[in-house]
């Protein structure tokens, strides 16, 4: 089955980290550019960060540059995101999400994993 | 960055009425890269529309996509029970990829 499964969610404190992972089946993972998406509990839905085939170029958004870093294992089928220094404002539902080869847009996303930041 | 600006915010209607959704960028969206995006509460985001007017598979033909530049639109022409949702529209047309802010289609 063609599928992407987060985890790696969960509370933290301001200030801490956390990895988050994305399990990619079903398909060539190594062919595809992957990203990050989040959602804020009842807001929309906003880009965090992309990687492309072989992880030699990253995009960030500009509230995560710095903190976050995307990365891949080929070999696994996974995708990561290193969350460093989080603020309480990025408490969210993650999102993995693959980008068609073809035309590029988002054409499969995982369920989420939640990640809440807080004392 | 582009930013894209849906409107309205929200959208009240009934069943077997045509839903009308905009979707509007702050600079032209290269190559019409605009997708659109339901949302029920708790599930993932579900892909209708690529490059502005292309359905995805399997999304009924009810859903149409149309615009260009920086004007989108999202149509649905019958409203059934399942499409009371949140609309979101996005550009992958330029890094960084960005959505608008969602419209809200609920029962009247």
């Amino acid at each position: 089955e063609v599928q992407l499964v987060e985890s790696g969610g969960g509370l933290v404190q301001p200030g801490g980290s956390l990895r988050l992972s994305c399990a990619a089946s079903g398909f060539t993972f190594s062919s595809h550019w992957m990203h990050w998406v989040r959602q804020a509990p009842g807001k929309g839905l906003v880009y965090v960060s992309g990687i492309n085939v072989d992880g030699s170029d990253t995009r960030y958004a500009d509230s995560v540059k710095g903190r976050f870093t995307i990365s891949r294992d080929n070999a696994k089928n996974t995708l990561y995101l290193q969350m460093n220094s989080l603020r309480p404002e990025d408490t969210a539902v993650y999102y993995c999400v693959r980008v068609n080869l073809a035309y590029w847009y988002f054409d499969l996303w995982g369920r989420g994993t939640l990640v809440t930041v807080s004392s | 960055e582009i930013v894209l600006t849906q409107s309205p915010g929200t959208l009240s209607l009934s069943p077997g009425e045509r839903a009308t959704l905009s979707c509007r960028a702050s600079q032209s969206v290269t190559g019409n890269y605009l997708a659109w995006f339901q949302q029920k509460p708790g599930q993932a985001p579900r892909l209708l529309i690529y490059g502005a007017s292309s359905r995805a598979t399997g999304i009924p033909d009810r859903f149409s996509g149309s615009g260009s530049g920086t004007d989108f639109t999202l149509t649905i022409s019958r409203l059934e029970p399942e499409d009371f949702a949140v609309y979101y529209c996005q550009q992958y047309g330029n890094a960084p990829r960005t959505f608008g802010q969602g419209t809200r289609v609920e029962i009247k």
